[in-house]
């Protein structure tokens, strides 16, 4: 079975600075998928980044990219040049086939980005 | 992109009364349906999975006969809570999955309050 471990549960940034959000996670499944979710107070999750366990390229999209590293099981998130907008619950997530089976989630870590 | 729309927003029952949660692939066909369920300040607890056509899967301690998931055409899976109480009160949300490396795409959710 597949777990993910987030043990921020709370942080927070100033505006404009770089913040880091870690994750861990275990499987034993040799391809995989990994991911970090968005949950502004609406609740609407919204994807901000999705990385395969083959592609040993982080991946990046614009003011957000991941560090992978595989051997270690970790997968964090950094945020840059944070904006107001980005205050938000990240929920670092994973799967072994994208698409048919479903999403593990960590815990969460809910993030204030302060003015 | 991929949408899915989840009906209604929020809803408020009495006790011993049934309510359904619509989901509905708007652009897409929707294979695989999973649904969850998340508590104030918590992360997201898969309850089961469904397949167009076919039984759904439901994670252990998730009572099948209280939580009906009907999942008859590839555009729309519901949710049925039965004989609710008030411990059923949550926030119910669905995610779509077209089985590809496309991932997920979520439903913005429901808020159910038993009386």
């Amino acid at each position: 079975a597949q777990t993910v471990t987030q043990s921020q549960p709370e942080m927070s940034v100033q505006e404009a600075e770089t913040v880091t959000l870690s994750c861990t996670y275990d499987t034993s499944e040799s391809n995989y998928y990994l991911f970090w979710y968005k949950q502004p107070p609406s609740r609407q999750m919204i994807l901000v980044i999705r990385q395969e366990a083959y592609k040993q390229q982080n991946a990046t999209e614009n003011r957000f990219s991941v560090n992978f590293q595989k051997a270690a099981k970790s997968f964090s998130l950094k945020i840059s040049d944070s904006q107001l907008g980005d205050t938000a619950m990240y929920f670092c997530a994973s799967t072994q086939n994208s698409g048919n089976t479903p999403l593990v989630f960590g815990k969460g870590t809910r993030l204030s980005v302060i003015a | 992109g991929a949408v899915v729309s989840q009906h209604p927003s929020r809803v408020i029952c009495k006790s011993g009364t049934s309510v359904k949660i619509e989901c509905r692939s708007l652009d897409f066909q929707a294979t695989t349906m999973f649904w969850y369920r998340q508590f104030p300040k918590q992360s997201l607890m898969l309850m089961a999975t469904s397949n167009e056509g076919s039984k759904a899967t439901y994670e252990q301690g998730v009572e099948k006969d209280k939580f009906l998931i009907n999942h008859a055409s590839l555009t729309l899976s519901t949710l049925t809570v039965t004989s609710a109480h008030p411990e059923d009160s949550s926030f119910y949300i669905c995610s779509a999955s077209t089985g590809g490396l496309g991932g997920y795409t979520f439903g913005s959710g429901t808020r159910l309050t038993v009386v």
